[in-house]
């Protein structure tokens, strides 16, 4: 079955670290998205990618970092600039084309800060 | 920019009563509307869409959707509701921002609780 697998689903980062996420999808989706996710706040927006070898910012694409060199992957960086980088984190895919196909989602990762 | 509000961050109901959830937007342009569901721990799944037509809309699991478009609002309803609806909805609209760009605002939420 297709889908989006995300890992790890829990993860735990020292100070001063950088932690990858991955994100593997086999939908064929040209797109790609990263939000996090806080409680009471809703979903905000990371990175996006719209087709391989190319990404935009997001709302809150400080202390982040992603590549996208694959159609299939979608790696988020979360780095020591990101001081506050406790939430749950989503990637989602979606068909590219008209503005109203669905997203698709992982089942998220859960990052901590020792 | 376009705003998406969810007045209520939690509602709890008894099982086998109606529920609303609210939804309102700021967006002026045609939007794309839509409700996801997250239960715990795991990814969005998408429950309806608004995209033209109709202004009500049927979605899985028995929820429906009136879009209201002088009240620019898009308020979830479900009939009778069952445990296994415990779970956060998510209203999103989606608007062409231009440059053949579309933006997805998302909510903020509402945790729906299902009392036995």
């Amino acid at each position: 079955d297709g889908g989006i697998t995300q890992s790890p689903k829990y993860l735990f980062r020292k100070e001063g670290q950088n932690v990858t996420l991955s994100c593997e999808q086999n939908l064929n989706h040209d797109a790609m998205y990263w939000y996090r996710q806080d409680p009471g706040q809703g979903l905000r927006l990371i990175y996006y990618s719209q087709i391989v070898n190319d990404f935009q910012k997001g709302d809150i694409a400080e202390g982040y970092s992603v590549s996208r060199e694959k159609k299939e992957s979608f790696p988020l960086t979360v780095t020591s600039a990101q001081k506050n980088p406790t939430a749950f984190y989503l990637c989602a895919s979606q068909r590219r084309g008209s503005g109203y196909e669905k997203l698709f989602f992982g089942s998220g990762t859960q990052l901590s800060v020792l | 920019a376009q705003s998406v509000t969810q007045l209520d961050s939690q509602v709890p109901v008894f099982e086998e009563a109606p529920v609303e959830l609210r939804c309102n937007y700021s967006s002026s342009v045609s939007v794309y509307l839509f409700w996801y569901v997250q239960y715990p721990n795991q990814g969005l799944q998408l429950l309806l869409k608004y995209l033209s037509g109709s202004t009500l809309v049927k979605g899985i699991n028995g929820f429906e959707a009136e879009f209201n478009k002088s009240q620019t609002s898009f308020h979830l309803r479900k009939p009778s509701v069952h445990i296994s609806d415990t779970a956060e909805y998510f209203c999103a609209v989606k608007s062409y921002s231009g440059a053949g760009s579309y933006q997805l605002t998302f909510g903020k939420g509402t945790k729906l609780s299902v009392i036995p």
